[in-house]
């Protein structure tokens, strides 16, 4: 069957320090990877797109990787701030083209 | 400022009532979808529409209903036949394959919390 998988727990972090989640997925050959920021009570708000013929992709102090040979995405957040605290979710197109979410990784950042 | 609006942010549902979830958009966008959210679970799709007066079955579309007369509004509505309806609902709306043509996502509404009372 086909999954979406992130990391359940919360990822506690420093501020400044990097933060670092992981999508992986079976079952999908996707032709790009999304990634949504979701604060609580609110709608999810689109982040990044990644290709599967780019390696990376950056905006401002994010940045995705996408490894269709290992099928996973990494998502960075580089010097990290309070501010970033939010739940992260991994999107991917399936074969009918059709968006598939992964249930999110909260990430909390610590002054 | 372009946007996809939901109404109401809270709803109570009584059991055996059908309601109504409202979803407008103004960025011109061709495609529209409702996804369901529950604590501990992903974004559920529950209906699509890609074009006016045409929309497909998601995963979960049982209990649930929708129509789209306007390319703008895409209303859901919640059947006494959906067994379990309370949750967080997400409307969601995009230009058609956003992923193919630059750099696009999808644009969420804030959302409406249904429960069941």
């Amino acid at each position: 069957s086909q999954k979406i998988e992130q990391n359940s727990e919360a990822l506690n972090i420093q501020e400044g320090k990097t933060a670092t989640l992981t999508c992986n997925y079976t079952n999908y050959s996707p032709a790009y990877l999304q990634w949504y920021r979701q604060d609580p009570g609110r709608g999810p708000v689109f982040l990044l797109l990644i290709r599967e013929n780019e390696k990376e992709k950056r905006k401002e102090r994010l940045k995705v990787t996408f490894d269709t040979t290992l099928k996973q995405s990494l998502f960075h957040i580089t010097a990290s701030q309070p501010a970033d605290s939010a739940t992260y979710l991994c999107a991917l197109v399936g074969g009918n083209n059709r968006l598939a979410f992964g249930k999110g990784n909260q990430v909390v950042v610590i002054p | 400022d372009g946007g996809i609006t939901q109404s109401p942010k809270y709803l109570f549902r009584k059991e055996g009532q059908n309601v109504t979830l409202s979803c407008e958009q103004n960025l011109n966008h061709d495609a529209m979808y409702w996804y369901r959210q529950d604590p501990g679970q992903g974004l559920r799709l529950i209906y699509y529409s890609q074009i006016v007066n045409d929309f497909q079955k998601g995963d979960i579309a049982e209990g649930y209903s929708v129509s789209r007369e306007k390319k703008e509004s895409f209303p859901l509505t919640v059947t006494s036949a959906q067994k379990n309806p309370t949750a967080f609902y997400l409307c969601a709306s995009s230009i058609l394959s956003p992923g193919t043509r630059g750099n696009y996502g999808y644009t969420f509404g804030s959302g409406t919390r249904l429960t069941v009372v």
